[in-house]
């Protein structure tokens, strides 16, 4: 079985760029959470869409949006970048209950100059 | 709001030593606790999952004990390798409303296991 699949693996932008990534779930899962990771604040969570719908925003400002595709498929954007937005940025997937396990892909590097 | 704390911060040991990390959180309200592990540049593993309502599971050489009540937890690993060197994360789902992809995470503990 695949695993979470995040594009791309590395991203170099310049600040007031926008940025667009994408994660692919493990097959049959319908719910995909995002997570910024930085050495100060460590894993903070940014939003978790469910078939289609978002079910929970973490915070942070507006310039961080996300949307679900019906194949539960998930991209996030970024407007507007800023220097501190320079992180790893995780992507999870799981059926979607409070029993199952998050499963994380391996991360979109995102540098900011 | 919740809080999740891990200590050590980082431990150095040698290959075959038991060792116990360590998971403290503020609110017991949880629906589970989550063990990863985060090589360097690389995404989350999974490690173990305990559900509220247990008081451990294993998987392999890895043991994972929960005290909600006591807002705890501990990770217990057997005969370290170096292999096991990582960073080891715990993470909460916090219980009410539907959102079980949101966790909170501890800064992890960086596991050094030398030769």
């Amino acid at each position: 079985k695949a695993g979470v699949t995040q594009t791309p693996r590395y991203l170099i932008k310049t600040r007031g760029q926008q940025v667009t990534l994408s994660c692919s779930p493990i097959s049959g899962h319908r719910s995909v959470s995002w997570y910024q990771q930085t050495p100060g604040q460590g894993l903070q969570f940014l939003f978790e869409y469910f078939s289609e719908t978002q079910r929970n925003k973490g915070n942070f400002p507006g310039r961080f949006s996300g949307r679900q595709f019906s194949n539960s498929r998930s991209e996030m954007n970024v407007s507007t970048l800023e220097l501190g937005d320079s992180a790893l940025y995780l992507c999870a997937s799981s059926p979607g209950g409070a029993r199952s396990p998050l499963h994380f892909g391996n991360g979109t590097r995102l540098t900011v100059t | 709001k919740q809080e999740v704390t891990q200590i050590p911060a980082a431990l150095s040991v040698p290959e075959g030593e038991n060792l116990v990390l360590n998971c403290s959180f503020t609110d017991s309200a949880i629906y589970n606790l989550q063990w990863f592990r985060q090589d360097p540049g690389k995404g989350l593993t999974s490690l173990l999952l305990i559900q509220s309502s247990q008081r451990e599971q294993t998987s392999g050489r890895l043991n994972a004990s929960l005290d909600k009540s006591s807002g705890r937890s501990t990770l217990y690993i057997a005969a370290s390798q170096p292999g096991d060197s990582a960073t080891y994360l715990c993470a909460v789902s916090q219980a009410g409303g539907t959102s079980y992809g949101k966790l909170t995470f501890g800064q992890g503990t960086i596991l050094t296991v030398h030769p």
